[in-house]
């Protein structure tokens, strides 16, 4: 069970768009439609932001939306905001009742 | 609102086992439909889950944690613990505990530091 992929950092200016990336296999990510992100500031516990690839929890901008091609899913921060800057993490279910995170990805705000 | 509380030692000596508590308040552990998780985080590294129980009892582990893992459930106290035993250096992390269901965690306790030192 390896963690899925992710760019180690993405940056953008406000009010852009970005997109985060999630790789993984057809073992984790392309078998299962339970892909779920989170944003983590320092010192802070991580909140979910993206659930079953694409829905959003209550309260949770409509700025952020989630997809997902083949072994491959995505995060999409649109109109990028000051607050934004943190960490972002994905995590897909993997079979047999476990479940692997991605390797980060760190957000700038230039 | 419901809330989650780690507890536990901050600091465990190499080959002993670290031992947290989880308390839940603001709802039962016992409700249906969720799974109660632990997850760790090394000083300046990624999330890596570690397992989850069920109310009923049932345990799921990650693979490369899993012959040194117990997770436990205390339903008359509203919480959920964990057992790593044999530990080391490489241990050393922020460990949360979470409610998961459907391949998500959705709520999180604030988190715990774990030092493995002598």
């Amino acid at each position: 069970q390896s963690a899925l992929t992710q760019p180690a950092s993405v940056s953008g200016s406000p009010g852009q768009s970005i997109t985060i990336s999630c790789t993984g296999t057809s073992s984790d990510v392309g078998s299962y439609n339970l892909v779920s992100w989170y944003q983590q500031h320092p010192g802070k516990a991580p909140k979910l932001m993206i659930y079953e690839g694409s829905k959003r929890p209550s309260g949770v901008s409509n700025r952020f939306s989630g997809s997902k091609s083949g072994n491959t899913a995505s995060l999409t921060i649109s109109g990028l905001q000051a607050e934004d800057e943190a960490d972002y993490y994905c995590c897909s279910y993997a079979g047999s009742s476990t479940n692997v995170f991605g390797t980060g990805t760190k957000v700038t705000v230039l | 609102q419901l809330q989650l509380q780690e507890s536990g030692s901050g600091l465990v000596k190499p080959s002993q086992t670290l031992s947290l508590t989880c308390a839940v308040s603001g709802g039962s552990i016992s409700s249906g439909g969720y799974s109660w998780s632990w997850i760790r985080q090394p000083p300046g590294k990624g999330l890596e889950w570690i397992g989850y129980i069920y109310h009923s009892g049932s345990t799921y582990y990650n693979p490369s944690l899993k012959s040194r893992v117990t997770i436990s459930v205390d339903r008359s106290k509203n919480q959920f613990s964990l057992k790593l035993s044999s530990v080391t250096a490489a241990d050393t992390a922020v460990y949360y505990c979470a409610r998961s269901g459907r391949g998500a965690f959705d709520y999180w306790g604030q988190g715990t530091l774990v030092t493995v030192s002598s």
